[in-house]
């Protein structure tokens, strides 16, 4: 196990609602990425998050936002769901930006009917 | 600019080598190769940095080409436990985000 935790594991919203996805990253580990990875598809890069700023983004729309704490557990909130935004989402903490070992948690599943 | 993995889909009997290639249009910064299985999380394999690298543990080792443009994982001896979907997720230089390819199954039978 890698020790990054996700939370919730599984969750079924509707078209509009808002949603908040958590993320705690593994001990030691200041950059959390998130990532959207439809149904036999490969992640795709939501965000990063670097000691609490966002360094670096994605091809996803404004409704999309996230958040990074002091101890660098981080959240992913997203508006105004639509239908397509089921799949599941992933969320890795590394030790740095971009060239370093970046592992996942086991990621929330989520369906938007 | 997403990688582009080859191929799509590889089916082996235990005991067979395989071999996944990833490829960029442009030079990268590093390559990073995850297997996930179904319903689990992308789990890491390793990462490489430089140019004409080789690296790998096990049976499962990797390259990466002198112009950092293509990669290549080796899977030797296969076991039943490497079956899974394959990953190659490259970072471009002044770019902080990790960008994966669409995949390779590898399916591995008795």
């Amino acid at each position: 196990e890698t020790g990054v935790t996700q939370s919730p594991t599984h969750l079924i919203k509707t078209r509009g609602q808002q949603v908040t996805l958590r993320c705690s990253s593994q001990s030691g580990h200041n950059t959390v990425s998130w990532y959207q990875q439809a149904l036999g598809q490969g992640p795709q890069f939501i965000f990063q998050y670097y000691r609490e700023e966002e360094n670096g983004r994605g091809n996803f729309p404004p409704r999309f936002s996230g958040l990074q704490f002091p101890n660098y557990s981080s959240e992913l909130n997203v508006n105004a769901l639509e239908l397509d935004d089921s799949a599941l989402y992933l969320c890795a903490s590394s030790s740095g930006q971009g060239a370093t070992e970046a592992f996942f948690g086991q990621g929330t599943r989520l369906t938007v009917v | 600019q997403q990688p582009v993995q080859s191929p799509q889909a590889v089916i082996l009997r235990e005991g067979e080598d395989a071999v996944i290639n990833c490829s960029s249009s442009k030079a990268l910064y590093s390559v990073h190769w995850y297997r996930q299985k179904h319903g689990e999380a992308p789990i890491f394999l390793m990462i490489l940095l430089k140019g004409g690298e080789q690296k790998g543990h096990d049976k499962i080792s990797a390259s990466f080409n002198e112009k950092k443009q293509q990669s290549s994982l080796y899977l030797t001896a296969s076991q039943l436990s490497y079956s899974g979907t394959y990953f190659c997720g490259t970072v471009r230089g002044g770019a902080q985000k990790l960008v994966f390819g669409q995949g390779t199954r590898l399916t591995i039978n008795p």
